[in-house]
């Protein structure tokens, strides 16, 4: 059964820091991976995706994936209070009709 | 504007009815799902849509039904059959082919009364 799971927190990071989101998974076939960001009472939104090993950098958002090691994270750069939300990791397994699994997310409360 | 739609924004439910979430999307996008979200965890995968006049059961799909004949709209009923369905109901798109991202609409919170 696939799995992914996220360390649900809450992480707390001071403005200004550099905070790390991790995810692991458990089917070696996944193909690609997603962060999504969750504003309570809100629906989630897609923040960047990654399928090669390596990282990949959009403005203050890096994802790393090790697909070795059935791992992604993502960090952010100079976070702010506005990056206060739950981050859910997402995985698409192989065949899989374009489904993905969610993880249950980790909160993320920056402090000015 | 491209987007998804869901209404209602909040519905209530009494006990022992069938209530229908709407969702439509203008993105001309092929797939179309539906997830649950109760408080504190991730999403679960109820029902989705590849194409027209076709779909298949997610995880938890006793309780729901759904249709999809039209490639715009993609609705969910919540029969009485589904005991304990307050949660955050979220309707997603994807259009054909990798890497797989798919994008959410505001979402439904149903409650039973």
């Amino acid at each position: 059964q696939k799995e992914v799971e996220q360390n649900s927190g809450p992480l707390s990071v001071p403005e200004g820091a550099i905070a790390s989101l991790n995810c692991t998974y458990s089917d070696r076939g996944s193909q690609s991976f997603f962060w999504y960001r969750q504003y309570s009472g809100k629906s989630p939104e897609l923040i960047m995706f990654i399928y090669s090993n390596g990282d990949k950098e959009d403005g203050r958002f890096t994802a790393q994936l090790n697909k070795a090691s059935q791992y992604v994270s993502l960090l952010i750069r100079d976070s702010q209070p506005s990056d206060s939300a739950t981050y859910l990791c997402a995985v698409k397994g192989p065949g899989s009709a374009r489904q993905l699994t969610f993880g249950s997310g980790t909160q993320l409360t920056v402090l000015p | 504007d491209g987007g998804i739609t869901q209404s209602p924004k909040y519905l209530f439910r009494k006990e022992g009815q069938n209530v229908t979430l709407s969702c439509e999307q203008n993105l001309n996008h092929d797939a179309m799902y539906w997830y649950r979200q109760d408080p504190g965890q991730g999403l679960r995968l109820i029902y989705y849509s590849q194409i027209v006049n076709d779909f298949q059961k997610g995880d938890i799909a006793e309780g729901y039904s759904v249709s999809r004949e039209k490639k715009e709209s993609f609705p969910l009923t919540v029969t009485s059959a589904q005991k304990n369905p307050t949660a955050f109901y979220l309707c997603a798109s994807s259009i054909g082919g990798p890497p797989g991202e798919q994008f959410f609409g505001p979402g439904t919170r149903l409650t039973v009364l």
